[in-house]
């Protein structure tokens, strides 16, 4: 079974530009996370998805970031625009199911932003 | 927000030693994980435990939840190069969101 995928693996940008971050969950898990850490602190959460629609977004830093998850399936996350402080790895995570259920995470995409 | 903090930041040891990590909080958790993180992966569940005072081993790593259900540690016996990572503790207060420690770095030299 093929676990959660992330694209890019890496990405450098400019301030200002605009990025799209991928996540592809593990098939059949119908809550998704984003999660962030930038450098030197902890891994904090961004939001949650259930199927294709937002549970709880209240991690999210500001309007510049925008999720999504049409479908159900795949979720995107874009920043725009991009600044120096987005700089992190992004990391996204599936579950089964909400209550207690184990979260799978995948590698991170790490942005950079100049 | 819900601050766990993690000690110490860094750890090195020799092959076979034993080592623990802690994980502070002011907040109780319904739950508590632990995670393994390798460089370019995600972090990798390890246990969780749920039950204040429940103690969870795993080979040889072992795990500890305090009686309040602020606080965890683990430790690890005869540690070796296998266990070099990075360990997160993350505690969970509603079905669903996690909240990390910043992490311990462990390096076991051979």
């Amino acid at each position: 079974e093929a676990g959660v995928t992330q694209f890019p693996s890496h990405s450098v940008i400019e301030k200002g530009q605009t990025v799209t971050l991928r996540c592809d969950p593990i098939s059949g898990h119908d809550n998704l996370y984003w999660y962030r850490r930038v450098m030197g602190k902890e891994i904090k959460f961004l939001l949650h998805f259930v199927k294709e629609s937002k549970q709880d977004e209240s991690g999210m830093p500001n309007n510049r970031f925008l999720a999504e998850r049409t479908g159900g399936t795949y979720s995107t996350l874009k920043v725009q625009p991009a600044e120096l402080e987005d700089s992190g790895v992004y990391f996204c995570a599936s579950s089964q199911e909400t209550g207690g259920s184990e979260q799978y995470f995948g590698p991170g995409t790490r942005l950079t932003v100049t | 927000t819900q601050l766990l903090e993690q000690s110490p930041q860094f750890l090195s040891i020799q092959e076979g030693e034993n080592l623990t990590v802690y994980c502070n909080s002011s907040s109780v958790f319904s739950s508590l994980q632990w995670y393994r993180q390798e460089p370019g992966e995600g972090p990798v569940l390890l246990v969780t435990v749920v039950t204040g005072g429940e103690v969870k081993k795993l080979k040889r790593l072992t795990f500890q939840f305090g009686d309040a259900r602020k606080d965890s540690s683990l430790h690890i016996t005869a540690a070796q190069p296998g266990d070099t990572g990075l360990y997160l503790c993350a505690g969970r207060s509603n079905d669903y969101k996690l909240s990390f420690g910043a992490g311990t770095t462990v390096t076991v030299r051979a």
